[in-house]
């Protein structure tokens, strides 16, 4: 079964500092999809980012992106010039074809003035 | 604006009174789930359905019931509501189960069951 992890609960930067939330995951899949979702204090869930496993380039959206790493299971997230409207829970997510999306327990994100 | 419309965004109850959040979405996506959310536990899905007529159960279903009579609709019920049942609970679409798109979630309900 498929898992995803992410390792730390809670993080606090300053604003418009650079910032990396990890998530690494499991499977025997070689094709799938993985995704970084924003939860802001509104609840609302947002797709920040998403990556393919067969495509090679990292992700870019704006001031997120990621590193995907294949072989080391990894998908961390980057935030450059943070501000403070980063801040949420961010939830690491996986699927394949056929199959159900899986969240990691998610990472608090603080951005301090 | 394609969305997933979620009610009602809180809700308090009392242990034992049926209950039912109602989610719409307005995109004809054929595949809807429910998640809950609770600290330290990220998403867990309570059930999906892939089509009309075709529901099926998710990681943790007990306690919930669903039902998908139109493609745009996709209730959740609580029978007999319990207090571990306290939750934050969102609705999801997408074309498919496994979408390289993600999912497009509703706003989500925050449940109280004293």
């Amino acid at each position: 079964a498929q898992t995803v992890t992410q390792s730390q609960p809670e993080m606090s930067v300053q604003e418009a500092e650079t910032v990396t939330l990890s998530c690494t995951y499991d499977t025997s899949e070689s094709n799938y999809y993985l995704f970084w979702y924003k939860q802001p204090p509104s609840r609302q869930m947002i797709l920040v980012i998403r990556q393919e496993a067969y495509k090679q380039q990292n992700a870019t959206e704006n001031r997120f992106s990621v590193n995907f790493q294949k072989a080391a299971k990894s998908f961390s997230l980057k935030i450059s010039d943070s501000q403070l409207g980063d801040t949420a829970m961010y939830f690491c997510a996986f699927t394949k074809r056929d199959d159900k999306i899986i969240f990691g327990k998610g990472t608090r994100l603080h951005i301090l003035p | 604006e394609a969305q997933v419309t979620q009610n009602p965004r809180y809700l308090i109850t009392v242990t034992g009174k049926k209950l039912t959040v109602t989610c719409s979405q307005n995109m004809n996506h054929e595949y809807m789930s429910w998640y809950r959310q609770d600290p330290g536990l990220g998403l867990r899905q309570i059930y999906y359905s892939m089509n009309v007529e075709v529901t099926d159960k998710g990681d943790v279903p007990e306690g919930y019931k669903v039902s998908r009579k139109e493609k745009r609709n996709f209730p959740l019920i609580l029978e007999s509501p319990s207090p571990n049942q306290t939750s934050l609970y969102f609705c999801a679409s997408s074309t498919h189960r496994g979408s390289n798109y993600g999912y497009t979630f509703g706003s989500g309900t925050r449940l109280t069951v004293v």
